[in-house]
């Protein structure tokens, strides 16, 4: 079983919708999650980095981290064409130092 | 905002080349990381560096070795290119060693082909 899993998509929906991204991970130690966004021909951009389980917003991005079930989400209100991207998440445990181990992203395409 | 910047976007190169790959950060960050991304694999970390001169070894390290003689830059170093190497690789750096599980910041990656 992999550390980290993601739905690979590609996720298609239209423009205005709510979009639910998730993974799932089976290290019950992961207490630091991210959430990364990565356009075509970029490197992956910082969008939200959360600590142990709760919720975090910023904008219209909200992240949710539910330890119980080892699951995190990425919700995405008003999704808009320029949300079209790969959404990679990210974990870490204390003592996994500076490293993260990442998902192999989903691929998001926002339809106008 | 941190800036990374790896020196080439694309690179074709052939089988048995040595390689070089530059990445620089500044932000004064002091670790540095160095990725491939494989569709349906993810990012897998090759090696990293904590300081000047340091260097420590990833998940697949195999083939590749890496140089940092100054903060601002690391250079990851294929020593003999092989098809298997094709791939986009990536370049990270989170702010310090002193506190654990900082988020980290990439380059734009540079895709490489080994033909």
């Amino acid at each position: 079983q992999k550390e980290v899993e993601q739905d690979p998509g590609p996720l298609s929906v239209p423009e205005g919708a709510i979009v639910s991204l998730n993974c799932t991970y089976s290290n019950s130690a992961f207490q630091y999650f991210m959430w990364y966004r990565q356009y075509s021909r970029k490197g992956p951009e910082l969008l939200m980095y959360t600590y142990s389980s709760g919720n975090k917003e910023d904008g219209r991005f909200t992240a949710q981290v539910d330890k119980s079930s080892k699951y995190i989400s990425l919700f995405i209100r008003d999704s808009q064409p320029s949300d079209s991207a790969t959404y990679l998440c990210a974990m870490s445990a204390w003592n996994y130092g500076q490293n993260f181990v990442f998902g192999p992203g989903t691929r998001l395409s926002v339809l106008p | 905002d941190v800036k990374v910047t790896q020196s080439s976007r694309y690179l074709v190169k052939r089988t048995g080349e040595k390689v070089f790959l530059e990445c620089v950060q500044d932000m004064d960050h002091e670790n540095m990381f160095w990725y491939r991304q494989d569709p349906g694999l993810g990012l897998r970390l090759i090696y990293f560096s904590y300081d000047v001169k340091m260097k420590e070894k990833g998940d697949i390290p195999e083939g590749y070795s890496v140089s940092r003689e100054k903060k601002e830059r690391f250079s990851l170093i294929l020593e003999s290119a092989s098809t298997n190497q094709t791939s986009m690789y990536l370049c990270a750096s989170s702010l310090n060693r002193e506190w654990s599980n900082q988020p980290q910041h990439f380059g734009d990656g540079t895709r490489l082909s080994i033909l």
